[in-house]
């Protein structure tokens, strides 16, 4: 069982490019949300979705666009790429928000 | 601003030793409080979880404590062993499908 897929694993954008993150469950589960991780700053929030067709913003949601078509994918979406969104970015899932959230691998996205 | 605050930002034990790590709040609304554990290279995994109608909760070697009136929780590692090296984050969610928020993280590094 997969659980939490994530693609890429790296990549590196220059600025001002565009690019969508990949993020697919097979756990059946409606809660999806994105975080990323910068040193010091933990996991932020950047948008989460309750089911199919319902998205919601978190913490930092500013240069991040998302959908979710299915409930299956979830993928976030950088628009036009700057160099403070540098970070490694996790997609999650889970039942419940207070529910086990089981994350992907990672990406980690660097802009230059 | 963070809604939950992580400290300390980084702790190393002795083999055998007790680490401790400490969470405060301020929403009183939160009612589900999970523990994440991370290796380097990897996404988060559940550790432990707690809820406010409880005063402590263990599982192995790893303890949460709740105090529901100081608005404060902390992890306990019991006799840590150098696999306990990671990062550690606290969470907080006031409902069932709403944010998960996390602290800062604290790295802890079990020394042979």
């Amino acid at each position: 069982n997969a659980g939490v897929t994530q693609t890429p694993k790296f990549q590196v954008l220059k600025t001002g490019q565009s690019m969508t993150l990949q993020c697919a469950q097979d756990m059946n589960h409606e809660y999806m949300s994105w975080y990323r991780q910068d040193p010091g700053m933990g996991l932020r929030l950047i948008h989460y979705s309750v089911g199919a067709g319902i998205t919601d913003q978190g913490e930092v949601p500013n240069g991040y666009n998302v959908s979710r078509s299915t409930t299956e994918d979830f993928p976030l979406r950088l628009l036009s790429a700057a160099p403070s969104q540098t970070s490694v970015y996790f997609c999650a899932s889970s039942y419940r928000t207070d529910t086990e959230a089981f994350f992907g691998q990672g990406t980690r996205l660097t802009v230059v | 601003q963070q809604q939950v605050k992580q400290s300390p930002q980084s702790l190393i034990v002795q083999k055998g030793g007790i680490s401790i790590i400490n969470c405060a709040y301020e929403n009183t609304a939160f009612d589900y409080f999970p523990w994440y554990q991370q290796f380097p290279g990897k996404g988060p995994a559940l550790l432990i979880a707690i809820r406010p109608d409880v005063s402590e909760k263990k599982e192995g070697r790893f303890t949460i404590s709740f105090n529901k009136s100081a608005k404060q929780f902390s992890l306990h590692i019991m006799d840590s062993q150098p696999g306990d090296s990671a990062t550690y984050f606290c969470a907080a969610c006031a409902d069932s499908w709403g944010k998960l928020q996390f602290g800062a993280g604290t790295q802890v590094v079990v020394t042979p």
